[in-house]
């Protein structure tokens, strides 16, 4: 069965502390992968996907993320955080068959001023 | 274009009650999906539709539970009668036609049911 595992409930950065959210997915075909951030009190807003190319792809608010295939993972990184990035994060995975997507649980990050 | 629109945003009601949730999804997108989110089960699908048409309900907890789209700009989530354990935040999402896009959410109605 599909899943999406991300291992890290919480994560705690210091503003200016480059950032990596690890997502881990189980799928037998290449997914279609997202990301997407949740700010308190709000919806889901997309950051960026892959679904096929170029394995680095860069997406919203300066956040890329690279799709590794040998190691089923699509890591969120920025360079540089900003107290603004303070928010939960979810990696999703979709087959493109039926339009649903696996979500995983989520992380927390916690950004120390 | 306006995104994924939800009303209300915030709903407090007595248990027993009838609560109805509402989503405009964005003008041509042919998905929508109704989420819930809690603490303890995360983010949960409950029901999609393609062109208006339920898809796959078998997130739906219990028959309290239905949801209507009889157009394609306008769903309905109800839940009768309603029990303090449905109080999560309620999203609704669409997509168009093509599975590598993405879902757009709406901002979440926060039901409170007392």
């Amino acid at each position: 069965a599909q899943s999406v595992t991300q291992p890290d409930i919480h994560i705690t950065v210091s503003e200016g502390a480059s950032l990596e959210l690890r997502c881990n997915y189980s799928y037998g075909a290449t997914p279609y992968l997202f990301w997407y951030v949740q700010s308190p009190g709000q919806g889901l807003q997309l950051l960026l996907k892959y679904f096929s190319g170029d394995t680095l792809v860069q997406g919203i608010k300066g956040f890329e993320a690279e799709f590794k295939r040998s190691q089923s993972s699509f890591n969120l990184r920025k360079p540089s955080v900003h107290w603004s990035d303070a928010a939960e994060y979810f990696c999703a995975v979709g087959d493109g068959s039926n339009y649903q997507l696996i979500w995983g649980a989520g992380t927390k990050l916690i950004i120390k001023p | 274009d306006a995104g994924v629109i939800q009303s209300p945003r915030h709903e407090v009601t007595e248990m027993g009650q009838e609560v109805t949730l509402r989503c405009k999804p964005i003008s041509g997108h042919d998905y929508l999906f109704w989420y819930r989110q809690t603490m303890m089960r995360g983010l949960e699908l409950l029901i999609y539709f393609n062109n208006n048409v339920p898809i796959d309900d078998s997130g739906m907890p219990e028959d309290r539970f239905s949801a209507k789209m009889p157009n394609a700009s306008f769903s309905t989530l109800k839940i009768q009668p309603s029990e303090p354990r449905d109080s999560a935040v309620y999203f609704c999402a669409s997509s168009p036609p093509r599975p590598n896009y993405g879902y757009t959410f709406g901002s979440g109605t926060r039901l409170t049911v007392v």
